[in-house]
């Protein structure tokens, strides 16, 4: 079946500069992570949504990082103002909410490479 | 503040040897430790995980061996192979009513022929 995917793949950009990065989380999949992956390092959590809202998105920098879920399924990361800092590898993830399970598995996407020039 | 300790950051083992790769956690409101498994290009996927509630897990190959007194758990690769080759992450996170994932920093595991 079709795993979460992430658009583009990689993404170049200049300094200064606006970008957006898509997640199609698996279909069905309420729960739905962000995540940045900087060079050598794991994962550090950004944001989580449950359905449209964003439930907990104290992992987001500063303000110039927004991330949207309008209908509860794709959701869009916005970064303003590009800085060479926040080049990284941007992962989706995204699950069911199943009660009466201790944790529901998070599946990954492979990512959007952002490059900062 | 890095709330996952894991080492080594890298490891070469040869073919049907035993892969081992440590973790320390520091915050004891983590209930769930999970492994991830992530090749290049790929997202991490999850290997194996473990509640502290047992001190040990095995599926297949992929033992984790917890210590909840130390705060310490440990991936042990059995018999490991070629196709092991990869870069594994330890997690841990707590009971928030979702699951925000606390990754270590990352294991670059290699497997000789």
């Amino acid at each position: 079946g079709a795993g979460v995917s992430q658009t583009p793949s990689n993404k170049v950009t200049e300094k200064g500069k606006y970008v957006e990065l898509r997640c199609d989380p698996i279909s069905g999949h309420t729960a739905l992570y962000w995540y940045r992956q900087s060079l050598g390092q794991g994962p550090e959590f950004l944001i989580y949504f449950q359905g449209t809202g964003a439930a907990d998105d104290s992992g987001l920098p500063n303000d110039r990082f927004f991330a949207v879920r309008p209908e509860g399924s794709v959701s869009t990361l916005k970064i303003q103002r590009t800085e060479r800092g926040d080049s990284a590898v941007y992962l989706c993830a995204s699950s069911l909410r199943r009660t009466g399970v201790f944790r529901n598995e998070q599946f990954f996407g492979p990512g959007t490479r952002l490059t900062v020039l | 503040q890095q709330q996952v300790k894991q080492s080594p950051q890298s490891l070469i083992v040869q073919k049907g040897g035993i892969s081992i790769i440590n973790c320390a956690y520091e915050n004891t409101a983590f209930d769930y430790f999970p492994w991830y498994q992530q090749f290049p290009g790929k997202g991490p996927a999850l290997l194996i995980a473990i509640r502290p509630d047992v001190s040990e897990k095995k599926e297949g190959r992929f033992t984790i061996s917890f210590n909840k007194s130390a705060k310490q758990f440990s991936l042990h690769i059995m018999d490991s192979q070629p196709g092991d080759s990869a870069t594994y992450f330890c997690a841990a996170s707590m009971n928030t009513g979702f699951q925000k994932l606390v990754f270590g920093t990352g294991t670059r595991l290699l497997v000789s022929p």
